[in-house]
Formats: C-alpha cells, structure tokens, sequence
C-alpha cells in the first residue's frame, strides 16, 4: 500500500495564478483532511471531508477550494493564489470511527510558494 | 473556542537527557488526545489518550492523560538524536466532529 500521497510535491506560483493539488489514498478511507502548516503554527484545517462527495471547512479555508468526487481522492485548489498562501500543505486521510477521532494518516506534504 | 497549547515551544537537551513535552486543552466534550512526531515531512501517529491516569508506553516514549486539570504530558527517556522531532499534540474539538485541532508543536533538539 502507497498509503497517503500528494502531488506535486514542490510547485512555485506567481500572484494570482490558479493550481489544483491532488491527494489520494489506498486505504479505503472515509475521511479525508487538507492542513497547512507555517512556521510556529502547528497544522491548521482548510478543509475536511467525512465522505465520497461531502466537503466540510475547517479553521482557515478563505482561498481554497476543495472537491471529493472520488472516495480515494481529495482535490484542494487555490483559485488566485496569494503570497499568504506559501506553506506546506499536508493531506491526511482515516477511517471511519466510532465514538472517537481515529489516528489520522498524513501524507509527504506540498510546499508551495508564491511570489 | 477550541485550544490546544503546547510547550515549551522549543527544547535542546543532550543525548541520553530525559525530556517532558506539555499539552494543554480547553475543548468542548473531551474525547481523546493526540500525539504525533514530524520529522522531516509527514506527521506520524504515537498515541492516543482517552482515560485519565493510563500510561501508554512504546520503548522509551510514554504518555500520560489528566483530564481534570485537562492537560497531557509526554515523556522521553534516555534521548537520542533520532528522537529530534517536532512533536503535536492535537484534540478533536466537538462531538461528532471527525476532525483534530493542533497545538503549535514543540521543536525537540538532541544533540550528541
């Protein structure tokens, strides 16, 4: 199993420009989550989807977008990037549970700058 | 609003010192509790915590939950340099929400 993986994994962007990361899973995972991390902020949640063709936002998600039209892959775009979007984006997936959050399952990260 | 704090923020220690990571949490209905190590890239899943007072142990990693005074700490012995990592504390922050909210991460630095 491939488990969690992203691509690209490296892309640099100008101001305004549009691109579209990809995530996919082989685990047969319901739940599937896009993070960005910057310096000192730990993770914090763009967005996250709890089903094949559900999204959800999660704590930042102005500038993003997100589809789910497959169960094994999560789509996150940035429509016009900006400068403040440069970070390194971690997609993560897991199961479905029960009474409780399940360990998540990240993948290697997009670092992603825009000038 | 859901938070979860982590500190000290950054730690150097020497090979071989023992180390004690914090997690503090202000969380509507508590579920459970993550710890995760990033090393270079992709985070990595240690324990999770759901009873106060139970230690959960691997080799020389070992957790310990309080859920009345609503904190976590994670210990390691016998350091190495390998362990160097940033390691994140995170809580689901609602009932019925299948999602985790993060603490800033504590940089852990081992030098031989």
């Amino acid at each position: 199993n491939a488990g969690v993986t992203q691509t690209p994994k490296f892309r640099v962007l100008k101001t305004g420009q549009s691109m579209t990361l990809l995530c996919a899973q082989d685990m047969n995972h319901e739940y599937m989550y896009w993070y960005r991390q910057d310096p000192g902020m730990g993770l914090r949640l763009i967005h996250y989807s709890v089903g094949e063709g559900t999204t959800a936002k999660g704590e930042v998600p102005d500038g993003y977008n997100v589809s789910r039209l497959k169960k094994q892959n999560f789509l996150l775009g940035l429509e016009s990037a900006a400068p403040s979007q440069t970070s390194v984006y971690f997609c993560a997936s897991s199961y479905r549970g029960l009474a409780t959050v399940n360990e998540q399952f990240f993948g290697p990260g997009t670092r992603l700058t825009v000038l | 609003e859901d938070k979860v704090v982590q500190s000290p923020l950054s730690l150097v220690v020497h090979e071989g010192d023992t180390v004690t990571l914090n997690c503090s949490y202000e969380v509507t209905n508590f579920r459970s509790l993550l710890w995760y190590k990033q090393e270079k890239k992709a985070p990595t899943f240690l324990f999770m915590l759901t009873s106060s007072g139970i230690e959960k142990k691997s080799g020389r990693l070992s957790s310990i939950l309080d859920k009345k005074e609503l904190f976590s700490i994670l210990n390691i012995t016998a350091t190495q340099t390998g362990d160097s990592a940033v390691y994140l504390c995170a809580v689901p922050p609602f009932q019925g929400a299948q999602k985790l909210v993060f603490g800033q991460g504590t940089r852990l630095t081992i030098n031989p």
